[in-house]
């Protein structure tokens, strides 16, 4: 089945930095890639998704890009702020239409 | 996209007791899955709860300790049985159309085995 691996577990970043977030997966028949962030006491929100057939995708200040070569992709957030900060989880799914989670990254944006 | 409320959000429950979980989604889908989401981890899927039959469990989650019920294709119930510490976690319901797209989720049920 798929895995896919997600690093880093923590990110710290001041106000206004960029962010990344690197996910690999294992399985080449994966084709759909989404990314959702989880605010606390919330459940999981897509924030954006990229599929196979697109190599970036950008909407303000979230991008999301993908290496299907190399098995992964990446969320690229800029100009970070406060309210970014959350758990963020990347996903794969395609070989199985049920997605594989990675295990997370806790973003904090220090003010 | 699909709007799900959970309920309860959170509960104290005693060991050796069971808490039933219930997924009300407001628009007709193919997808309900449950998930567990320990501490600081990742989402780990429990079983897709499929309408009208029995539910599709995970390896490692077995029908006697993790019943599901899909009367309908807007409502699920997840029951965790026989409660020990061990399964204080969070308990996660999420539908999508499984063609690969967004999947959408309740806000989560909260539990603590004292």
């Amino acid at each position: 089945g798929e895995n896919v691996e997600q690093h880093p577990s923590t990110l710290s970043v001041q106000e206004g930095d960029s962010a990344v977030i690197k996910c690999t997966y294992s399985d080449s028949a994966s084709n759909y890639f989404p990314w959702y962030k989880q605010e606390l006491g919330k459940g999981p929100q897509l924030i954006i998704d990229i599929r196979s057939n697109v190599g970036e995708k950008k909407d303000q200040r979230i991008a999301v890009t993908l290496n299907k070569t190399a098995k992964h992709f990446s969320l690229h957030i800029t100009e970070t702020q406060p309210e970014d900060s959350a758990v963020y989880f990347c996903a794969a799914s395609g070989g199985s239409y049920i997605p594989t989670f990675g295990r997370g990254t806790s973003l904090i944006v220090h003010p | 996209s699909a709007v799900i409320s959970q309920k309860p959000s959170r509960d104290i429950c005693q060991r050796g007791t069971s808490l039933t979980i219930q997924c009300q989604v407001d628009s007709q889908v193919t997808m309900m899955f449950w998930y567990r989401q320990q501490p600081g981890q990742s989402l780990t899927l429990i079983a897709t709860a499929n309408q009208g039959s029995e539910a599709t469990y995970e390896s490692g989650f077995v029908i006697d300790k993790f019943p599901i019920s899909r009367p309908n294709l807007t409502f699920s119930t997840l029951t965790v049985s026989n409660l020990s510490p061990e399964d204080s976690s969070i308990y996660l319901c999420s539908v999508d159309e499984g063609d690969y797209t967004e999947a959408f989720f309740g806000q989560g049920t909260r539990l603590t085995v004292v």
